[in-house]
């Protein structure tokens, strides 16, 4: 069955690190998204990358960063300059870049904790 | 700017109730595009419908229904005879004029937690 594998599904992370959080699909779409989802709050727009090797940033890319380098693929490190990462972050994709009409498709997600 | 609210924090009601999710969205574009997304314990989100800011007829879907009111820019989700499967965090989410360099740009509304109790 086709869809978005994220891992692993509890991450935590120590002062100072980095940790780098897994996405991978197999729907054959070009355009891919990270999310962060805090209690209460609705999803907010980390990164975003509609081709391979091209990505954009979204509304909090600061302290995050990602790649592109297969067209499966669009893991997100979220990098020691990121004071507040818990939280719990959802990758998704869609198969048109651009299409405002598009209906996203979403991992299972993956909670990071501090220590 | 482009606003989504669901001022409904957290709903519980018991089996078998009707129940409505309230969703008020704000945007300048003339056009736009709604969804409902379903969020159950295992995490991912499910999609669950879509409108376009042309289409204001309401829609059915088995014991799912929404009402899309333009004059009240609102879009709002009623379960009809709930169930505990029903019971997820579900999130509406407006896609507009906002189109962030090819891809879509969609705001998110804050969730609403429904729990259904058998």
């Amino acid at each position: 069955d086709g869809g978005i594998t994220q891992s692993p599904k509890y991450l935590f992370r120590k002062e100072g690190q980095n940790v780098t959080l897994s996405c991978e699909q197999n729907l054959n779409h070009d355009a891919m998204y990270w999310y962060r989802q805090d209690p209460g709050q609705g999803l907010r727009l980390i990164y975003y990358s509609q081709i391979v090797n091209d990505f954009q940033k979204g509304d909090i890319a600061e302290g995050y960063s990602v790649s592109r380098e297969k067209k499966e693929s669009f893991p997100l490190t979220v990098t020691s300059a990121q004071k507040n990462p818990t939280a719990f972050y959802l990758c998704a994709s869609s198969a048109r870049p651009g299409g405002r009409d598009e209906k996203l498709f979403f991992g299972s997600g993956t909670q990071l904790s501090v220590l | 700017a482009q606003k989504v609210t669901q001022a409904q924090t957290e709903i519980s009601v018991v089996e078998k109730e009707d129940v409505t999710l309230d969703c008020v969205y704000e945007t300048r574009d003339t056009t736009y595009y709604l969804f409902w997304y379903k969020q159950p314990p295992s995490g991912e989100l499910v999609f669950l419908i879509r409108r376009n800011s042309f289409d204001e007829q309401n829609e059915i879907s088995g014991r799912y229904s929404w009402n899309f009111q333009k004059s009240t820019s609102s879009f709002n989700f009623t379960i009809t005879a709930s169930q505990v499967v029903d019971s997820a965090v579900y999130f509406c989410a407006l896609s507009g004029g906002g189109v962030i360099q090819g891809a879509q740009k969609l705001v998110f509304g804050q969730g609403t937690r429904l729990t259904i109790n058998p």
